[in-house]
């Protein structure tokens, strides 16, 4: 069974770091792309960032409020996948999810899409 | 900004069928695949169509997914509507500038 399991959330102030981490299981981690997607408290889905499979050297692609701040990064000998995050925002407060392309290689494009997801993490920028 | 227009809420009576649409804001929303997510509350969203008109396996045959090219819509049916179809549904595209953009969401109650 695919499972992905997010740690790393927490509370944290406005400016400092937090580190998430993405621990897969029940698949190939190496072959596959990863994404994070955020919900902000009682809002909908924001794409945040995605880092693809080795076959195309780990690249990673970030959602413009993001970019700059945030990055992804992968251990595949450990099948974990991280989201790297610097300056944080207090409208960066959401739950984080972890997810995975359905496909071998998938390179990132309109035929991509995420499953399954992890149940997420809390991450809460506050004073 | 390529975005996603979904109603804020539908609802609808126990066996009866409610369809919800996502409006593409430009371009056509043919040109790209569209997924539906189901999120219930407290629960990561799952994937309930993928590729316009696919479903996962394990998505019972009552989701049903489609394209309208002169409305620039997408629709997710859910037929003989069961309480446990009550949640929160998702529409997701891509868009070459943005990646992957999702309508703001429909909330369902089946009552």
């Amino acid at each position: 069974e695919v499972q992905l399991v997010e740690s790393g959330g927490g509370l944290v102030q406005p400016g400092r770091s937090l580190r998430l981490s993405c621990t897969a299981s029940g698949f190939t981690f190496g072959d596959y792309a990863m994404s994070w997607f955020r919900q902000a408290p009682g809002k909908g889905l924001e794409w945040v960032g995605f880092i693809r499979s080795k076959a195309y050297g780990g690249t990673t692609e970030y959602a413009a409020s993001v970019k700059g701040r945030f990055t992804i990064s992968r251990d595949d000998s450990k099948s974990i996948a991280y989201l790297q995050m610097n300056s944080l925002k207090t409208e960066d407060t959401a739950v984080y999810y972890c997810t995975r392309g359905t496909e071998v290689d998938d390179y990132g494009d309109s035929r991509t899409w995420f499953d399954p997801w992890g149940q997420g993490t809390l991450v809460t920028v506050s004073s | 900004n390529f975005m996603l227009t979904q109603p804020h809420s539908v609802s609808e009576s126990p066996g009866k069928t409610v369809t919800i649409s996502c409006t593409g804001s430009s371009g056509s929303i043919a040109s790209n695949y569209v997924q539906w997510y189901q999120q219930r509350p407290g629960s990561a969203p799952t994937t309930v169509i993928y590729e316009d008109n696919q479903r996962p396996s394990g998505v019972p045959d009552r989701f049903s997914g489609s394209i309208d090219s002169s409305s620039n819509s997408a629709s997710l049916t859910i037929s003989g509507l069961k309480t446990e179809d009550e949640a929160d549904y998702y529409c997701q595209s891509y868009d070459s500038s943005n990646f992957w953009v999702f309508g703001g969401g429909t909330k369902l109650t089946v009552l």
